[in-house]
């Protein structure tokens, strides 16, 4: 089946950084969306964007489907960014999603 | 309501007793979706269902079962639970496959 690889695993950061996010895929896709799952567990949909530059006030997202990659860019990080974000990638005639193991953002004040 | 409800928020079960975890959309969202999320495991589709009266499986589907008799709602049951089913189990929908799902809360499960 398709991999799914985010990096880093881990990202620590004070209020007001910038950070990137990468998602790397092993096959094409006809679909990719990004989550962010807050630290009371409830996963929100940012951006589905299987190609293409998408943006959402401090948050922006690119994905270069040709090179298997997508990358979230969050700018003025705020605590309220904390949480786990997941890539999520749908292989051609597959039907299905298929998650990263996430990136653990931490925001401190 | 609005959005994707789920019920219970939290459940703890016996090994061996039967269980349906409720999922409610009010979305009219034609596809519905179970995952299961466990600790360095991610996410994972344990089944799907594209319309009204269709399933399928996913990744992990041994264990549980679903059915789609309307548009919003998508039970999925564990017929006998088993420890290794303990878990946080997040219902999602979307307009039709392939397309933005959106989450519910989630079940904790813990089956002792």
């Amino acid at each position: 089946g398709i991999q799914v690889e985010q990096s880093p695993p881990d990202l620590i950061l004070q209020e007001g950084a910038n950070s990137t996010l990468r998602c790397n895929f092993s096959d094409s896709v006809n679909n990719l969306q990004w989550f962010h799952q807050n630290p009371w567990g409830q996963l929100i949909n940012l951006f589905y964007i299987p190609s293409g530059t998408k943006q959402n006030g401090r948050l922006s997202a690119t994905t270069v489907a040709t090179e298997r990659y997508s990358l979230l860019y969050i700018s003025s990080s705020q605590t309220t960014d904390s949480g786990v974000y997941f890539c999520a990638v749908e292989r051609w005639g597959a039907q299905k999603l298929v998650f990263g193991q996430g990136t653990r953002l931490t925001i401190n004040p | 309501i609005a959005g994707i409800t789920q019920a219970p928020t939290s459940q703890i079960l016996a090994a061996g007793r039967r269980m349906t975890l409720r999922c409610t959309q009010d979305m009219r969202h034609n596809a519905m979706y179970w995952y299961r999320q466990d600790l360095g495991l991610g996410l994972r589709l344990i089944h799907y269902s594209n319309t009204a009266g269709t399933t399928g499986k996913g990744e992990v589907p041994d264990g549980y079962s679903v059915s789609r008799a309307n548009t919003d709602d998508f039970p999925l049951t564990l017929a006998s639970a088993v420890p290794s089913q303990t878990s946080v189990y997040f219902c999602a929908s979307s307009d039709s496959l392939g397309d933005e799902q959106f989450f519910g809360p989630g079940t904790r499960l813990t089956v002792l």
